[in-house]
Order: C-alpha cells, then structure tokens, then sequence
C-alpha cells in the first residue's frame, strides 16, 4: 500500500518559522511535491523535489532525503495568509500519479 | 482567463440521479486528472487521461465514467449517485517533460462541490 504522514495541526505566530514533515513509504518515487490550499479553494503548487537536499522559493523551502522517506516544507516570516491545508504528495510512477497525504492544517496567530 | 476551469462549481442532486462535471484546460498540457477530496480534505487520484487516452483508472465504481473528447477537456459522468459520493471534485493538467513524463505540479481546478441528499 501507500502511505505519507504528515502531522494533522500545526500552530505557529506571525514571524515564525514553521516546518512541516511529510514520511513516505510507496511502491514508487520520482519526487516530492507540497500543495497548499486555503478553506473553500483549490489546492496550488508550491514546490517539487525529485533530488535530494534544499529547494528555496521566497519564503518557502523544500527538502528531501530519499534514503530516509522523507522531506518537510520550512515556512520563514508566517502571515496570516500562510494559515492553509498543506499536502505532500508523491509521484509514485511515470505516468504521473500523484499520491496525497491527508494534509496538514496550518493556523498562525498574531 | 482561468487555467483550469471546471462546471458546475456546486451540484446539490437526489440519490439516484446522474450527473456531469466539466472540466477544460487553457494551458495546453497532454495529462488531465480527476481528484476526489472528501470531507476529511484526503485527496484520491480517480482518473487521469494523456492526450485522450487514459492512463490512470483507480478502483473506482464503475458508475464514473470519464470521458476525454480532445486533450483540453475531461468530463466526468457519475450514474446513480449515491450519498457517499458527496465530496468536492477537482480537475488537474499537468505538463509533460520533454521526455513525455509529467512532472509533479498539478494545475487544479477551483472544484465542484457535489451534495448527494
């Protein structure tokens, strides 16, 4: 079968740092993705990582470690609007099937 | 202009009843999806379709049946609802690398909320 966790709540205030951990263990791997969606919206891209180490967006940054199933999304400098679902997701074949985890749900305060 | 646009955005229908999502893709990407995020916001892969030929077919009932008439559409064609089909449905594209494999970022639509009464 396939499985990714990630923790279901996280809390962080305005400013901080946040880190997301997502751990895997699926059929296949040819990469990582985190997807963020707000209440009510459609999920959107934020990163992919099919190698490992530290991909860096903006405030946003990605990591993977393929020997140990495992990556996390860093958020720097939390807004309000950061406060989402954020999903990892592997791409377990290469016919592109995307396999969710069951999200993480990010509240920052003032 | 919306990138991935899917209609209707809410649906409230009967048991029983069947009914249609459309959904259509101004990006120009070969590979189109269809998702199922239940109440719980878990995100299951249903169908997905590269250039009009599908490709991925979970164990879904049969009562879905998907249909790609040229790469930009993929409709969804659900007979006999019944409750437990009450979830939001999302349409994705993505793009193919020049080797022809889809890399990992989804383009998704904004959902359409289906409620089974």
């Amino acid at each position: 079968g396939q499985s990714l966790e990630q923790p279901s709540e996280v809390t962080a205030v305005e400013g901080a740092i946040v880190q997301i951990n997502c751990t895997y263990q699926t059929s296949g791997f040819y990469g990582l993705s985190w997807y963020q969606q707000h209440d009510g919206g459609a999920p959107t891209f934020l990163s992919y990582n099919a190698l490992d180490g530290l991909e860096e967006t903006g405030r946003f940054s990605s990591f993977l470690s393929r020997s140990d199933s495992y990556g996390y999304l860093l958020l720097q400098e939390l807004q309000m609007k950061d406060s989402a679902s954020y999903f990892c997701a592997v791409r377990i074949n290469q016919g592109g099937k995307l396999i969710f985890g069951q999200g993480t749900e990010l509240s920052v305060k003032p | 202009d919306t990138a991935v646009s899917q209609t209707p955005k809410y649906l409230v229908t009967q048991m029983g009843n069947d009914k249609s999502i459309k959904c259509e893709q101004n990006l120009g990407h070969d590979t189109m999806y269809w998702y199922k995020q239940d109440s719980k916001k878990f995100l299951k892969i249903m169908f997905s379709y590269n250039n009009k030929e599908l490709i991925i077919n979970e164990t879904v009932p049969n009562r879905f049946s998907p249909k790609s008439p040229d790469k930009a559409h993929l409709n969804l064609h659900i007979n006999s609802l019944e409750l437990g089909d009450s979830a939001v449905y999302f349409c994705a594209s993505s793009q193919v690398t020049p080797t022809g494999v889809p890399t990992g970022e989804l383009f998704f639509g904004e959902g359409s909320r289906l409620t089974v009464l």
